[in-house]
């Protein structure tokens, strides 16, 4: 299995208030992904990161912001969580090799907000 | 990005082979093909991917169409643990080089 790491595993908040989950990875890969699952809708793309400090959108960005300071670490903020972030999270970590290299996955983060 | 169309869904029996047919008929020369498999509420495993040849791995076989426009993934003996949603995806190179996911085939192998 790939080395990602994603906490908390489980949580559950209160809307309104900030959330930050991480992704940690041990391969020094360069890329890195938050995507979220929702029933009907499959994996959708949240943000990414293509190295330390330097993040781009998703198709799903609004409502979160995200932070890598370290190539092992990328994180997700919702600054003010809305029950419809209710969703399961993964992270997802890459070499950045276009287009032949394999994108690996976490195993989640589910997020409850009540 | 590079759509693909699966069946929503197929039955296969334990032990037989599994063909997972996606067509992907707007796919560009410098594109790859992957193939991920959910199982249930994990994160998505790696299957195998391909440009251009067919490819084999320890976990299945891709075939490719000459033109690129469709592919098929083979499970050689399909098992019980092999039920799962399957997702092929086209993955532009540009752009964050990610994966875009669609519905994906949920697959039900029966004993």
């Amino acid at each position: 299995d790939a080395g990602i790491t994603q906490s908390p595993r489980h949580k559950v908040t209160e809307t309104g208030t900030p959330v930050t989950l991480r992704c940690h990875q041990t391969e020094n890969h360069r890329y890195m992904y938050w995507y979220r699952q929702d029933p009907g809708h499959g994996l959708r793309l949240i943000h990414y990161s293509y190295g330390v400090k330097d993040t781009d959108k998703g198709e799903v960005s609004d409502g979160y912001s995200v932070s890598r300071s370290k190539t092992e670490d990328f994180l997700l903020t919702l600054e003010s969580a809305t029950s419809s972030q209710t969703s399961v999270y993964f992270c997802a970590i890459s070499e950045g090799r276009m287009g032949g290299d394999t994108i690996y996955f976490g195993e989640g983060s589910w997020l409850t907000v009540v | 990005d590079a759509k693909t169309t699966q069946p929503p869904s197929m039955d296969c029996a334990e032990g037989r082979a599994a063909n997972l047919p996606c067509n992907h008929s707007t796919i560009s020369g410098n594109e790859y093909v992957y193939w991920y498999r959910q199982i249930h509420s994990q994160g998505p495993q790696y299957i195998i991917h391909g440009l251009k040849n067919n490819e084999t791995n320890e976990m299945a076989s891709l075939i490719i169409t000459e033109d690129r426009k469709s592919s098929t993934l083979i499970l050689p003996h399909a098992t019980l643990r092999d039920t799962a949603v399957y997702y092929c995806i086209v993955r532009v190179p540009a752009a964050g080089n990610k994966l875009t996911f669609g519905g994906g085939t949920r697959v039900l192998v029966k004993p």
